[in-house]
C-alpha cells in the first residue's frame, strides 16, 4: 500500500513569507507526528495528533508554527513569517494507534530553505 | 526529560566486515522502546530494528543485531557482513509514550 507522502518535497521561501507543508498519512492511521530535522542533526519532535485532536504541541518552536488535521487524515504544518532558522527538513510520520508498540512510518520530508 | 546520545559522528567499515554503532540514553522510566533508524540521502527514515525494554533478549533482524544493556542505558547496533547499501545516517531513538527522541546520528560509510 501507499506510504506516508509529503508535499512539496522542496520549498524555498523568502524571509517573512508564510508556508504550508502537507502530510498524507497511511490510510487508517490514527496518530500523526511532525518532526523538524536541522542540517546534520537528528529529528526533533514538534507536535502530534490523534485523529483530529492535537494532543501535544510542546515542541513547536514559536507561535509562528501552527499545525492542523481537521478531518483526522491529512495534516498541514504552517509556518508564518518564516525566518532563516526555520530552514530544515520537516518530517511527518504516522502510526496505527498512539501506542509505543506500533511503528511510526515516516514520509520523505519537505526540505524548507528560507533565504 | 529523556535524552539520546550518539558519540560517533562518523564511522567507516570495509565491505563484508562488521561494525558497531554506539548509543546511550537517559530516562527514569522502566518501560520504553528503543529503535535504530536508517536515513539514506533520500531522507526517508527506515526502521532497522526495535527493542522493548522489558525484554532481556537482544533483538536481531538478519544482519542487524543490538546489544541492549538496560542498567547501563546502552543500546548499540551491530551490522554484520556490511554491504554498500548500508551506507546512510543511522539514528538511535527512544520512545516511552508518544514521540520519538532521536540522537544526533552516525554517518556510516562502507568502503568497497
Amino acid at each position: 500500500g501507499a506510504g506516508v507522502s509529503q508535499s512539496p518535497r522542496y520549498k524555498v521561501a523568502k524571509r517573512g513569507q508564510d508556508v504550508a507543508l502537507r502530510c498524507d498519512p497511511i490510510s487508517g492511521h490514527v496518530s500523526l507526528f511532525w518532526y523538524q530535522q536541522a542540517l546534520g542533526q537528528g529529528p526533533e519532535f514538534l507536535t502530534y495528533f490523534q485523529n483530529e485532536a492535537q494532543l501535544d504541541k510542546s515542541g513547536l518552536p514559536s507561535d509562528r508554527f501552527f499545525a492542523e488535521r481537521p478531518e483526522g487524515s491529512v495534516s498541514t504544518l504552517k509556518i508564518q513569517r518564516t525566518q532563516q532558522e526555520d530552514s530544515a527538513v520537516y518530517l511527518c510520520a504516522s502510526s496505527l494507534v498512539l501506542n509505543s508498540v506500533y511503528e511510526q512510518y515516516f514520509g520523505p520530508g519537505t526540505r524548507l530553505t528560507v533565504t | 526529560a529523556q535524552t539520546v546520545t550518539q558519540s560517533q559522528p562518523e564511522m567507516s567499515v570495509q565491505e563484508a566486515e562488521t561494525v558497531t554503532l554506539s548509543c546511550t540514553y537517559d530516562t527514569s522510566e522502566s518501560d520504553y522502546y528503543l529503535f535504530w533508524y536508517k536515513q539514506p540521502p533520500s531522507r526517508q527514515m527506515i526502521l532497522v530494528i526495535r527493542q522493548e525494554a522489558y525484554k532481556q533478549q537482544n533483538a536481531t533482524e538478519n544482519r542487524f543485531s543490538v546489544n541492549f544493556q538496560k542498567a547501563a542505558k546502552s543500546f548499540s547496533l551491530k551490522i554484520s557482513d556490511s554491504q554498500l547499501g548500508d551506507a546512510a545516517m543511522y539514528f538511535c531513538a527512544y520512545r516511552n509514550l508518544e514521540e520519538l527522541v532521536f540522537g544526533q546520528g552516525t554517518r556510516l560509510t562502507i568502503n568497497p
